[in-house]
């Protein structure tokens, strides 16, 4: 149980244009989710926390109308990078909490964003 | 503001041998850790929490984390070592209460040899 998917698992994409990353709980319902980005060999940084109905909670320094966030479901959040630059090549993790659970967060497999 | 640190980059171990992978942290309140394993192109995969009680904490593949609230560690472990448990681990907190976002240390990378 408690497994959580992301869809594209990579992409490639042209500078300028922008990409959607989705973000699912196949098997519980997620009130909230939380969306990280991995640059390599490196840690985890938290860029927003995405609640189902509101909008999301922007950590500082990320841009907000760059990176857009939508919780519409209680098993789907997105993550939409806006005009892309090469900068924002990245690895995009999601997790997912359970409510079930205290304190876990079960995380997505990942999606590689490369922008050319 | 909570903080993790992961003082080790890489740990070296041989296989069969015990490991241990260090972690400290700083919080304010009652800590609520974590430690995950990530492999190559891979997500994160949950091994074990700290949230209250027992201080010895087992988790999945026979992991095991020792929570010592005095010297603020919580250090992962394993008996014996395994080649496939080579890959990056991570120690995290709760940035605030159970099941807030997580603060995540640097990552170790554990390379255990045949």
């Amino acid at each position: 149980g408690a497994v959580v998917s992301q869809h594209p698992s990579w992409v490639i994409c042209k500078s300028g244009t922008s990409v959607k990353i989705e973000c699912r709980s196949l098997d519980f319902q997620a009130t909230t989710m939380f969306w990280y980005r991995q640059f390599p060999k490196q840690s985890l940084m938290l860029m927003a926390t995405s609640n189902e109905g509101s909008k999301a909670t922007y950590e500082q320094g990320v841009e907000k109308d760059k990176f857009l966030i939508n919780h519409a479901s209680l098993t789907l959040s997105t993550l939409t990078v806006t005009s892309a630059h090469p900068e924002d090549s990245s690895f995009y993790i999601c997790s997912a909490r359970s409510p079930d659970r205290l304190g876990e967060q079960y995380f997505g497999p990942g999606t590689r964003l490369t922008v050319t | 503001a909570q903080s993790v640190a992961q003082p080790e980059d890489q740990v070296n171990v041989a296989e069969g041998n015990p490991l241990t992978v260090k972690c400290t942290y700083s919080v304010s309140g009652n800590p609520y850790l974590f430690w995950y394993v990530q492999y190559p192109n891979r997500g994160l995969q949950f091994l074990l929490k700290y949230i209250t009680g027992d201080n010895l904490v087992k988790g999945s593949y026979g992991f095991e984390a020792e929570f010592n609230k005095s010297q603020t560690s919580f250090h992962l472990k394993k008996p014996s070592a395994l080649v496939s448990d080579s890959a990056l681990y991570f120690c995290a907190v709760s940035r605030g209460q159970a099941g807030t976002a997580l603060i995540f240390g640097k990552g170790t990378t554990l390379s255990v040899s045949s």
